[in-house]
């Protein structure tokens, strides 16, 4: 299979935990994309990279949170010192890179990590 | 800011009975709008990307078009297997004129469908 991967599927926490995601893109994709997803809700713009570099971050993303990707491959979420609120869908996606009136711009999302903290 | 409103938030429909998904939103400088279908506790799955008014893409028995101000999709005898959450997002450029790419999601149409 040649999509976007993510681990784990599912993370139950306790509050005050500290926890990692791990995200592996379509393997030609320079761009990744991390979101997250509350019930009933549609997918929140988290962070992006292009290749290694964090470009554009959302003001949803306290500090609290990081993510890296250090050799422009895989990346990782990271949150610090979790909260009940932070229960969600963690979900990725890479693409292409961005080409006006091309197929490009599409993102390929993963199949999420489910968070619940307790 | 990009805003994407949805509608309606749920529709039922019997098989074979045709109907449409509304997407309106507002966005400095649209690169792109696309349609996602998300089935329960799995990622959005990619349909469709519209980038100009008057665009029209067909997959199956979806349809979809665009306007300057809203998306619509058509969806024609539906069947049972269509039902999932409907998402709508918006591609816009940043301030600036720069744009990496970020999709802004309305909050789903969740259709189902009765055999």
């Amino acid at each position: 299979d040649t999509g976007v991967s993510q681990d784990p599927r599912h993370k139950i926490t306790k509050r005050g935990q500290n926890v990692t995601f791990r995200c592996d893109p379509i393997s030609e994709h320079n761009r990744l994309y991390w979101y997250r997803q509350t019930l009933g809700q549609g997918p929140e713009f988290l962070t992006y990279f292009q290749n290694e570099a964090q470009l554009e971050k959302s003001r949803l993303l306290s500090d609290r949170f990081s993510a890296e990707r250090p050799k422009g491959s895989f990346s990782t979420l990271e949150i610090q010192r979790t909260e009940q609120g932070d229960s969600a869908m963690y979900l990725c996606a890479s693409s292409h890179p961005l080409v006006i009136g091309s197929s490009y711009n599409e993102q390929f999302f993963g199949p999420g990590t489910r968070l619940t903290v307790l | 800011e990009d805003q994407v409103t949805q509608s309606p938030e749920a529709l039922r429909l019997q098989e074979g009975e045709s109907s449409s998904l509304n997407c309106s939103y507002t966005v400095s400088g649209l690169r792109g709008l696309f349609w996602y279908r998300q089935d329960p506790g799995k990622g959005p799955e990619f349909l469709f990307t519209l980038y100009s008014a008057g665009e029209e893409k067909e997959k199956e028995r979806l349809k979809a078009t665009l306007t300057k101000k809203e998306s619509f999709l058509h969806i024609t005898a539906p069947k049972p297997e269509d039902s999932a959450t409907y998402l709508c997002a918006v591609q816009g450029a940043s301030a600036g004129g720069t744009s990496y790419g970020k999709l802004t999601f309305g909050q789903g149409t969740i259709l189902t469908v009765h055999p």
